[in-house]
């Protein structure tokens, strides 16, 4: 099956600093990608869709100005922590999109970056 | 209200033993529904995807099963081993361009 993967798959920051998270599509192109967070024995919540050549598309309640996603091209989207707190702290999970809805494609999900901000 | 429901909320079995994992949806108007295992610390893995139009499909000891008239599909686990162990997540689609996670299921698997 298709490959996602995200860089790094660890990452310790302080308080203040902005950490950059990668999430590469390896074997197709991702039009779409998606960036979720994901709290102890939570489910994952989407924070915002991203699309190629575009601005990405966030959920209610999630900063743009804080999380800022960058979808250059269509292997390659960022996300940016901008100055993390210790609240920041969970685990970012990407997924890709292999097509251009749901009826048809299917979505490949990334291992995840865990972020602690001391 | 589109939302997406699973049950129960954690689960222990042992080892060898069936489960069944719940997932209730309001979601309109449907496009798909997968099944998702995510093992700890780890993104989610693909483990079926259901069609409107599909009742029942297998993927090794996985079994879903979708009813699309009460909006519910189920996923069965035979022979459970230790490696099921994991987080099972039921991500319905709609409107194209759309999705609702549920909340999981965690089940443990003990020896």
């Amino acid at each position: 099956g298709a490959v996602v993967s995200q860089h790094p798959s660890r990452v310790i920051c302080k308080s203040g600093t902005s950490v950059k998270i990668e999430c590469r599509s390896l074997d197709f192109q991702a039009t779409t990608m998606f960036w979720y967070r994901q709290f102890p024995k939570k489910s994952l919540m989407l924070m915002a869709t991203s699309n190629e050549g575009s601005k990405a598309t966030y959920e209610q309640g999630v900063e743009k100005d804080k999380f800022l996603i960058n979808h250059a091209s269509l292997t390659l989207s960022t996300l940016t922590v901008t100055s993390a707190h210790p609240e920041d702290s969970s685990f970012y999970i990407c997924s890709a999109r292999d097509g251009g809805g749901w009826s048809t494609d299917t979505q490949y999900f990334g291992p995840g970056t865990r972020l602690t901000v001391l | 209200k589109n939302q997406v429901e699973q049950s129960p909320q954690s689960l222990i079995i042992l080892e060898g033993k069936n489960c069944t994992l719940q997932c209730n949806y309001t979601v309109s108007p449907f496009s798909n529904l997968r099944w998702y295992k995510q093992d700890t610390g780890r993104g989610p893995v693909s483990l079926t995807i259901m069609t409107f139009s599909e009742n029942t499909k297998s993927n090794g000891r996985y079994t879903a099963t979708l009813d699309a008239d009460t909006k519910q599909s189920s996923l069965h686990i035979t022979a459970s081993q230790l490696s099921d162990s994991a987080s099972y997540i039921c991500v319905v689609h709609y409107n194209n361009n759309d999705m609702r996670f549920g909340a999981g299921t965690r089940l443990t698997v003990k020896p």
